[in-house]
């Protein structure tokens, strides 16, 4: 067990619907990140978010969009819903998200979308 | 830009006999790696990290990679496979900036018994 969670962990939901996924990092982590494992595409880093601002961004599309809470907490909020956008959304944290890069990532159970 | 190449989708191995899994990296600074570990169904696991201290990096599970620059590698192995090692593993490079990772494309392994 990582002490990064996700919920929920499965959700099921039709095309054009918006879904909000929530992730809660390990105790006294200030970064968290957001990545999403597809078949076609692997696993690509979408987001990163620092003690509240964001950090870092990926190949994240226009119609996603996450915040940090000031309890640290994450959501990862997906809107106008396609196909495409079935896969698995992983969230990590790390102490502190360095410019050195070598701040080790833990990994949460992830969030298994499926958009019908 | 950082990229991360994993020579094999898949790997077959029999139980006690060696494991080795190749990745080559490209990047414009000098990289932090990692080995991740994921079994079905679960979320990835941590089984070693190189940030420029010993090239050799032993893991858990009995796992060790060896950075060569020259080379521009990071190779898994592991001396005897267990049946618990069957899981898709996953090569990452570090951006030095933002600490934003790169995955490889993954490697598959199987056991056999």
């Amino acid at each position: 067990d990582s002490g990064v969670t996700q919920t929920p962990k499965h959700l099921i939901t039709a095309t054009g619907q918006r879904v909000t996924l929530r992730c809660s990092p390990r105790s006294g982590d200030l970064s968290v990140y957001w990545y999403q494992q597809s078949l076609d595409q692997g696993l690509q880093f979408l987001i990163q978010y620092y003690n509240g601002e964001e950090r870092a961004k990926g190949n994240i599309l226009e119609r996603f969009s996450a915040q940090q809470f000031p309890d640290l907490h994450s959501e990862l909020n997906l809107s106008s819903l396609e196909l495409g956008d079935s896969a698995l959304y992983f969230c990590a944290s790390s102490v502190v998200g360095t410019s050195s890069g070598t701040d080790t990532q833990y990994f949460g159970p992830g969030t298994r979308l499926t958009v019908l | 830009a950082q990229s991360v190449t994993q020579l094999d989708s898949h790997v077959s191995v029999s139980e006690g006999t060696p494991v080795l899994l190749r990745c080559n990296y490209s990047s414009s600074y000098s990289p932090s790696l990692f080995w991740y570990v994921q079994h079905p169904n679960k979320g990835l696991q941590l089984l070693l990290k190189y940030t420029s201290a010993a090239t050799l990096v032993k893991g858990i599970n009995g796992f060790e990679a060896e950075f060569k620059k020259s080379e521009t590698s990071f190779h898994l192995t592991k001396p005897s496979a267990h049946m618990s090692d069957a899981a898709e593993y996953f090569c990452v490079v570090s951006e030095a900036a933002g600490n934003k990772l790169t995955f490889g494309g993954g490697t598959r392994v199987l056991v056999k018994p």
